[in-house]
């Protein structure tokens, strides 16, 4: 069984970064690759990027190019999704979530609020 | 990028009957396309990859059907706990997307 643990929530103010971190652990998830999914409240899913983590190489959604890095770490087996220049569209739960293309194994989210 | 469109929006059920829910693409999607399950305040839950194929652990009652542009889930025998909203998702076309949702209500 895979499970994946997220960091609590952040408040953060607009045009700030936050980094929200995701641990896998379970013995299918040596090299986990993770995806990163966000949902803003009373909306739907929206992918955001994604990082094959035996590489280190993590692709983009386009819409969040140029404010979103993905990162991993193999010797803990963590995953971090940094947001820069935030704003309050940016209020959300983000799931980390195991898979390149589908994702059957999901973090509980993390509520990310921007508000000043 | 691929707009999916889901079909009803709100689908009310009773117990024991067919729910039919509609996932119709912008452009082809050949078989590349799953299907989540979310209830309220939890993680989505995959149900349906590569169009048909279940998931581990997801009982018989959902199947998943088509190719191409239009795509179906179909719930037999809807039972209290399906009740949920469902997003279909495509990994056909970069970037990935998803469906708005269809919420099932237990009537």
């Amino acid at each position: 069984q895979v499970q994946l643990v997220q960091s609590g929530a952040e408040l953060r103010k607009p045009g700030s970064s936050v980094k929200v971190s995701c641990k896998a652990s379970g013995d299918t998830c040596d090299r986990c690759s993770v995806s990163w999914v966000r949902q803003a409240p009373g909306q739907g899913l929206e992918w955001m990027g994604r990082i094959i983590s035996l590489l280190g190489i993590a692709d983009y959604s386009q819409r969040m190019q140029g404010r979103i890095t993905i990162t991993a770490s193999k010797s803990t087996n963590t995953t971090y999704m940094e947001l820069s220049r935030l704003t309050s569209e940016d209020t959300a739960v983000y799931y980390c979530a195991r898979g390149l293309d589908t994702f059957d194994f999901w973090g509980q989210g993390t509520v990310v609020t921007v508000s000043s | 990028e691929i707009v999916l469109t889901q079909s009803p929006a709100t689908l009310s059920v009773s117990p024991g009957e067919r729910a039919t829910l509609a996932c119709r693409a912008s452009q082809s999607v050949s078989s590349n396309l799953a299907w989540y399950q979310q209830k309220p305040g939890q993680a989505p839950r995959l149900l349906i990859f590569d169009a048909s194929i279940r998931a581990t652990g997801i009982p018989a009652r959902f199947s998943g059907s088509g190719s191409g542009t239009v795509l179906t889930l179909t719930i037999n025998s809807l039972q209290s706990e399906d009740s949920a909203v469902y997003y279909c998702q495509q990994y056909n076309n970069w970037p990935w997307t998803f469906g708005p949702g269809t919420k099932v209500e237990i009537k």
